[in-house]
């Protein structure tokens, strides 16, 4: 099994330009959820989903988009790149009953200019 | 609302002595606790977690983690370190929810970077 699969690995956007990170799992996973980790601040959950077609805010949601079309696949989005979402995104999942810990990617490296 | 503390930014351990890594949290419940570790360029990996039972919980590589409910802590320790422990450990506390089933979120400390020196 593969996992937790995020691609790119790395990426450099222009302030304004828009961009899809990918997440994909081949565990059957209902939980997904998609972080921010930036230095002194931890990870900061963005979304996150309990199933196909159910998606919900996390801490920071603001500037990003997701959508849950298939258990696999849990995409984010970047309407309008700024600065701030300078960061490395990770994406977890986990199954949906009981207490089970997350699976993480390995993430993907932003850089907005 | 929950939350986590790691009040160590870094700690620093020489090879074959007892380490500690900190953590407190505040929930409004019994919390579910986790530990996981990152190591450079890589996702984050789980080491152990605290549902409900004994306060001291046993996880990979040689680690365990004691619950303290007083001190709301839940802090991760290993006997005797390796250099190839040194790496970013973070805890992180998920919210039992206001009716004692848990919720989705699954809020993270700051991050401990563990050296440990040869």
């Amino acid at each position: 099994n593969a996992g937790v699969t995020q691609t790119p690995k790395f990426q450099v956007l222009k302030t304004g330009q828009s961009m899809t990170l990918q997440c994909a799992q081949d565990m059957n996973h209902e939980y997904m959820s998609w972080y921010r980790q930036d230095p002194g601040m931890g990870l900061r959950l963005i979304h996150y989903s309990v199933g196909a077609g159910i998606t919900d805010q996390g801490e920071v949601p603001n500037g990003y988009n997701v959508s849950r079309s298939t258990t696999e696949d849990f995409p984010l989005r970047l309407l309008s790149a700024a600065p701030s979402q300078t960061s490395v995104y990770f994406c977890a999942s986990r199954p949906g009953q009981g207490v089970s810990p997350l699976h993480f990617g390995n993430g993907t490296r932003l850089t907005v200019t | 609302a929950q939350s986590v503390a790691q009040p160590e930014d870094q700690v620093n351990v020489a090879e074959g002595n007892p380490l500690t890594v900190k953590c407190t949290y505040s929930v409004s419940g019994n919390p579910y606790l986790f530990w996981y570790v990152q190591y450079p360029n890589r996702g984050l990996q789980f080491l152990l977690k605290y549902i409900t039972g004994d306060n001291l919980v046993k996880g990979s590589y040689g680690f365990e983690a004691e619950f303290n409910k007083s001190q709301t802590s839940f802090h991760l320790k290993k006997p005797s370190a390796l250099v190839s422990d040194s790496a970013l450990y973070f805890c992180a506390v998920r919210d039992p929810g206001e009716y004692g089933g848990a919720t989705n979120k699954l809020i993270f400390g700051t991050g401990t970077l563990l050296a440990v020196q040869p």
